[in-house]
C-alpha cells in the first residue's frame, strides 16, 4: 500500500530558528515528491522535486529529494511568524495519484 | 483564470440527505481528484480521474460516487449522509492537455461539510 510519512508531527520553534522537516515514502512506481503550505484553507504549492540530490530554492525555503533512501526534506531558515502553518509532503505516483502524508505543523514565535 | 471552482463552500446536512460537491477547472487539466481532510490530518483520497469518463477508487471511496462526463467538471456525490462524513472536501486536477507537464497540483478553494 503506498504511504507517506511525515515527521515531526508538530514543531514550536522562535522566528530566526532554522527547521528541517521530513518526508519518507512508499509509493508504487514513483514520479515525483511535492511540497505544500496550508495555512487556513487551500494548500499552496512550494516544490516540486523529481531528480535525487538537486536542491531547490525559494527565498528561506529550500527541499532536497532523495531516491535511494526514499525521503524529502524541507529547511526553513530564519523563521519568521509568517511561516506559521502545516506543511504537507505529497508523493505522485505511476497509477496518477497524489499520495498525501499527515503533516506538519509548524509554530513560529516572536 | 479561475482555476479550480468548488461549491458550495459550506453546507450542513442532515443524516441520510444526499447532495452534490461540484467542482469545475477551466485549465484544461485532464485528471482531477476530490479528497477530504479530517480536523489535524492530511489529505485523502477519495476517488480521481484521469480523463473524461474514466474514474477510479482512492484511499476512501465508501459512501460516496463520482462522474467525469466533461473535461472540465468531477462532481462528488454524498448519498445518505453519515456524521462521519463531516470533513473540508478539496477538489484538486493537474497535468494540461497538450501542454507542459509542471506536475503541480492545483487546488480549489474547499467545502466544509456537516452531517448532523
Amino acid at each position: 500500500e503506498d504511504k507517506v510519512v511525515q515527521s515531526p508531527l508538530s514543531l514550536v520553534v522562535h522566528e530566526g530558528d532554522t527547521v528541517t522537516l521530513n518526508c519518507s515514502y512508499e509509493v508504487t512506481n514513483f514520479r515525483s515528491l511535492l511540497w505544500y503550505k496550508q495555512e487556513k484553507k487551500a494548500p499552496t504549492f512550494l516544490f516540486m522535486l523529481t531528480s535525487s540530490g538537486i536542491e531547490k530554492k525559494s527565498g528561506r525555503l529550500s527541499s532536497i529529494l532523495d531516491k535511494k533512501e526514499l525521503f524529502s526534506i524541507l529547511n526553513i531558515t530564519a523563521t519568521q511568524t509568517g511561516d506559521s502553518a502545516v506543511y504537507l509532503c505529497a508523493a505522485f505516483s505511476g497509477t496518477y495519484k497524489y499520495i498525501f502524508g499527515t503533516g506538519t505543523r509548524l509554530k513560529v514565535l516572536a | 483564470n479561475a482555476g479550480v471552482t468548488q461549491t458550495p463552500k459550506f453546507r450542513i446536512l442532515k443524516i441520510g440527505q444526499s447532495m452534490t460537491l461540484q467542482c469545475a477547472q477551466d485549465m484544461n487539466h485532464n485528471y482531477m481528484y476530490w479528497y477530504r481532510q479530517d480536523p489535524g490530518m492530511g489529505l485523502k483520497l477519495i476517488y480521481y480521474s484521469v480523463g473524461a469518463g474514466i474514474t477510479d477508487k482512492g484511499e476512501v471511496p465508501n459512501g460516496y460516487n463520482v462522474s467525469r462526463s466533461t473535461t472540465e467538471d468531477f462532481p462528488l456525490r454524498l448519498e445518505l449522509a453519515a456524521p462521519s462524513q463531516t470533513s473540508v472536501y478539496f477538489c484538486a486536477s493537474s497535468y494540461s492537455i497538450g501542454g507542459p507537464n509542471t506536475g503541480e497540483l492545483f487546488f480549489g478553494e474547499g467545502s466544509r461539510l456537516t452531517v448532523l
